[in-house]
C-alpha cells in the first residue's frame, strides 16, 4: 500500500522551544493531509486539515498560533508546535489520502510522533 | 452528527479464542464508508478494511471477518483463533460526505489483549 512517512518518531524538547514534525507521502500526491492528536489510551482527535497551497483549517479549540501547519507541496505537510509546554506532550499522527476531490479511498497514516516536553 | 461508538473499552481473551469487536455508527449521509484500523503498541495505524454503505456483503480475510448490518448501523469485526500478535487497539472509523472535508470520525477504540 501507499506509504506515509512521519519524522521524527519521537522527540524530547525543553519547555518553551518549538518542534517541527514532518509528514510525507512517499509514493502518491495528497492535496489534503490531516493532523491528529492522541492522548494516552484515547482515540484520535482531529486537530486540523492541511490543504496544499492554502491555509490549514483548524478544529474548534485548537490554537492555530500554537500549532502551525504548512502544506508547501503535494507530498509534504509540517506541523510546528510553538513554545511547547508539558501539556503539549502527546502522540501526533498525520494521514494522507491519494488523489484529490471527494475520494473515499482509505487514508494512510504516518507512524506517529511521540512528543515529550520537559 | 457523525458518531462512532465502540462499547467495549478493553477485551481480554486467551489465544485461539474467537473475539468480536463491536462498532455502531451514526450518520445522516446515505453514502458513507466504514473502516477498521489496528494500532499496535508501536503506535502506527494499520489499515484493515474499508466498506461502503452500498455493499452489505460480509467479508472474510484470513482469520478476520466483518459483519456489516445497515439495519442496525453496525460494522462488527471478528478475529477467529486469536493470536498474541493480535493484541492492539482497534479503531472503527466513519467517513461520510457531510464530514468536514474528507475527514474520518474515529470511535474510542477497543484494546484487545490476547493472552498466551
Amino acid at each position: 500500500g501507499a506509504v506515509v512517512s512521519q519524522h521524527p518518531s519521537w522527540v524530547i524538547c525543553k519547555s518553551g522551544t518549538s518542534v517541527k514534525i514532518e509528514c510525507r507521502s512517499l509514493d502518491f500526491q495528497a492535496t489534503t493531509m490531516f493532523w491528529y492528536r492522541q492522548f494516552p489510551k484515547q482515540s484520535l482527535m482531529l486537530m486540523a486539515t492541511s490543504n496544499e497551497g492554502s491555509k490549514a483549517t483548524y478544529e474548534q479549540g485548537v490554537e492555530k498560533d500554537k500549532f502551525l501547519i504548512n502544506h508547501a507541496s503535494l507530498t509534504l505537510s509540517t506541523l510546528t508546535v510553538t513554545s511547547a509546554h508539558p501539556e503539549d506532550s502527546s502522540f501526533y499522527i498525520c494521514s494522507a489520502r491519494p488523489g484529490t476531490g471527494d475520494s473515499h479511498t482509505e487514508a494512510f497514516f504516518g507512524q506517529g510522533t511521540r512528543l515529550t516536553v520537559v | 452528527a457523525q458518531k462512532v461508538t465502540q462499547a467495549q473499552t478493553e477485551i481480554s481473551v486467551v489465544e485461539k479464542e474467537d473475539v468480536t469487536l463491536d462498532c455502531v455508527y451514526e450518520t445522516r449521509d446515505t453514502t458513507y464508508y466504514l473502516f477498521w484500523y489496528k494500532q499496535p503498541p508501536s503506535g502506527e495505524l494499520v489499515f484493515l478494511i474499508r466498506r461502503n454503505s452500498f455493499d452489505e456483503q460480509n467479508e472474510i480475510s484470513g482469520r478476520y471477518s466483518w459483519n456489516f448490518q445497515k439495519s442496525t448501523s453496525s460494522f462488527n469485526f471478528t478475529i477467529t483463533a486469536s493470536q498474541v500478535v493480535d493484541s492492539a487497539v482497534y479503531f472503527c472509523a466513519l467517513s461520510a460526505l457531510y464530514n468536514y472535508g474528507q475527514n474520518f470520525v474515529f470511535g474510542p477504540g477497543t484494546r484487545l489483549s490476547v493472552l498466551p
